[in-house]
């Protein structure tokens, strides 16, 4: 089992640049969330998903935009990248309740990690 | 609003007890969590406590949950420095909600 797969795990852009941060996982999760974290910040939630075609905002969703075609894809889209979103972003998946998940644990991707220049 | 709050740092000596504390404020959580994230690496689940526990052992992991004043920890016996990581406390209502986590406390152990 490959898990959750973000790609790519490095990526420096220009200010202006866009750019799709991918993320697939292969054990039909319904749930699945992007979060970015920052030193001192923690984690904080961009956007999650609760199946295909469901979508909602997190936290600090403002310069991001996702999608959900598929089951397996959460395609994090930078729309005009700024220097205040370099950030290692990570990808993350569960099972929802209405799947029997009974723990409700989030199981993460390695992350990409972003420079905005 | 939801809020996890915990302690930023910890330095313990090796083979010494760990404590890292956590309050949240959502009494409505189900699952509360620790997480451990190693250098350059993604987020691991370490252990997980439903709310309606009180405690949680898992060989040298002892979770204790207090509801009332909405409390967590978790207390590592016998750190040893592969312990050295950051841990992130976090909550969740259900599996259909977003899992709110904490600043993280880093976890320093000193041979």
């Amino acid at each position: 089992n490959a898990g959750v797969t973000q790609t790519p795990k490095f990526q420096v852009l220009k200010t202006g640049q866009s750019m799709t941060l991918q993320c697939a996982q292969d054990m039909n999760h319904e749930y699945m969330s992007w979060y970015r974290q920052d030193p001192g910040m923690g984690l904080r939630l961009i956007h999650y998903s609760v199946g295909a075609g469901i979508t909602d905002q997190g936290e600090v969703p403002n310069g991001y935009n996702v999608s959900r075609s598929t089951t397996e894809d959460f395609p994090l889209r930078l729309l005009s990248a700024a220097p205040s979103q370099t950030s290692v972003y990570f990808c993350a998946s569960s099972y929802t309740r209405g799947q029997g998940g009974v723990t409700g644990e989030l199981f993460f991707g390695e992350g990409s990690r972003l420079t905005v220049l | 609003g939801e809020d996890v709050e915990q302690s930023l740092f910890l330095s313990v000596r090796e083979g010494d007890s760990s404590v890292i504390n956590c309050t949240y404020t959502d009494s409505s959580s189900t699952y509360l969590y620790w997480y451990k994230q190693e250098p350059g690496a993604g987020l691991q689940l370490l252990t997980y406590i439903f709310s309606n526990m009180d405690m949680k052992q898992d060989q040298r992991l002892t979770v204790l949950l207090n509801k009332k004043d909405k409390h967590l920890s978790l207390r590592i016996a016998d750190t040893q420095t592969g312990d050295s990581a950051i841990y992130f406390c976090a909550e969740r209502f259900s599996g259909n909600t977003p899992l709110v986590f904490g600043k993280g406390t880093r976890l320093s152990v000193i041979a």
